[in-house]
Order: structure tokens, then C-alpha cells, then sequence
């Protein structure tokens, strides 16, 4: 069965420093992994995912994650973090046989001014 | 605004009462989804459609609750009976008809409140 690890519930970072959120996932086949972010009281936005060819994705609002097959993992990253990120985010993997989402519990950023 | 839309945003209703929320996905896309996400939690999923059909429900889709997308458009949710534990966001995802892993959109959610 496949899963997701958040590491994590709360992260805080000071304004401008590196963000790094922590995804691990366990996947019987090649995964394709997704980061949303939620902003309080909204939907899920599509931040960036990971389905074949380039290991290191660039998505928006200057995130990437690098795709570690050996580490089963797929850290988000943002190099100087701002007040706008603020959010909860998180990591998920599509399922292999009904295509559905499978979450992590989600890792809420803090930004420290 | 081409995005998935979600109505109403939100919805106070009493114990007892019977409730139903509608989802418009993208238009081409074929895929529908439902999850549910309570407050610190992440999305749990309900139920999909892909056109017309109602391909899978979770064990947490109790018999109170059903779905539709008849005309393979728009879903409705409805949950009968409601109680204070159904209380939660409710999310609609669409997908395209591309290969078997699509990439999921997510509309704004429903969030419903019982009393």
C-alpha cells in the first residue's frame, strides 16, 4: 500500500530564510508525488509534482523539490521564505489502482518577521 | 475563471437536517472527486466519478451520505440525517482524461457546519 510521512506539523522560519518542508512516501511502483498548499479557509492549489524525467521540479511561487528515489523522498524547498507563504502544506502521492490522492497530514509554515 | 467551482462556500445547518453541495469541474475533464478534511487534517477521500460513473466510495461515505454526476458534468453531495461529526470541508477535484495518474485540480470546498 502506498503512504505519505510528513515530518513535522508546524515548521517556523524567519522572514527570508530557507524553507524546508519534509515528505517521505512508500510506493510499491514508480510514484508520482504532488505538493499543495492551503491558505486558511481555502481550496488546494497545485504547487508542483513529480511524474517522470527530471528529478528536481520547479513550481511556483519559487518552490522545487527534488524527487530521491534512494531516500524515498520529495522535499519542498524555497530558498528565502516570505510572510505570503504562510500556509499549510502538503505532500501526496496518486494511487496506483483508483487514482485517488493519498496524503500526508500536512505541515502548517509559520513565517517569523 | 475555467477553474473548478464549488457551492455554496458554506453552509450552517441543524442536526437532523439533509444537505447538498454541487461541483462544476473544468469543463474537458472527465475525472471527479471527492474528499472530505476536517480541521488540522488532510484531505480523506469520499468518492470519484469518471464521466457518469461512480467508480469507487470509501468506507467513510455511510449511507447517509450519496453523490451524483448524472450528465457526467456536475456532481452533487448530499448527506441526509447530518450530524455534528459530519462537519468538515468538503473538496471536489477534477482531473483530465490523459493517462491514468493525472494531476488533480481542486476546487475552493464547501465548508459545513452542524449544529
Amino acid at each position: 500500500a502506498q503512504s505519505v510521512t510528513q515530518l513535522g506539523s508546524h515548521v517556523s522560519v524567519s522572514e527570508g530564510a530557507l524553507v524546508l518542508l519534509r515528505c517521505n512516501y512508500s510506493s510499491s511502483v514508480p510514484p508520482y508525488l504532488f505538493w499543495y498548499v492551503q491558505y486558511p479557509n481555502q481550496g488546494l492549489q497545485l504547487l508542483l509534482k513529480y511524474t517522470t524525467g527530471a528529478t528536481l521540479v520547479k513550481g511556483i511561487n519559487g518552490f522545487e523539490a527534488e524527487f530521491k528515489k534512494s531516500e524515498t523522498s520529495f522535499h519542498l524547498t524555497k530558498p528565502s521564505a516570505h510572510m505570503s507563504d504562510a500556509a499549510e502544506y502538503f505532500c501526496a502521492v496518486i494511487s496506483d489502482s483508483n487514482y485517488q490522492l493519498i496524503w500526508g497530514a500536512g505541515t502548517k509554515l509559520i513565517i517569523k518577521p | 475563471d475555467t477553474g473548478v467551482s464549488q457551492n455554496p462556500r458554506h453552509k450552517i445547518t441543524k442536526r437532523g437536517q439533509n444537505v447538498t453541495f454541487r461541483c462544476d469541474p473544468i469543463s474537458e475533464h472527465n475525472r471527479l472527486y471527492w474528499y472530505r478534511q476536517t480541521l488540522g487534517q488532510g484531505p480523506e477521500f469520499l468518492t470519484y466519478f469518471q464521466n457518469e460513473a461512480q467508480l469507487e466510495k470509501s468506507r467513510l461515505l455511510s449511507d447517509r451520505f450519496s453523490a451524483e454526476r448524472p450528465k457526467g458534468s456536475f456532481s452533487t453531495l448530499e448527506i441526509q440525517r447530518t450530524e455534528q461529526g459530519d462537519s468538515a470541508m468538503y473538496l471536489c477535484a477534477s482531473s483530465s482524461p490523459q493517462g491514468n495518474r493525472e494531476t488533480q485540480y481542486f476546487g475552493p470546498g464547501t465548508r459545513l457546519l452542524v449544529l
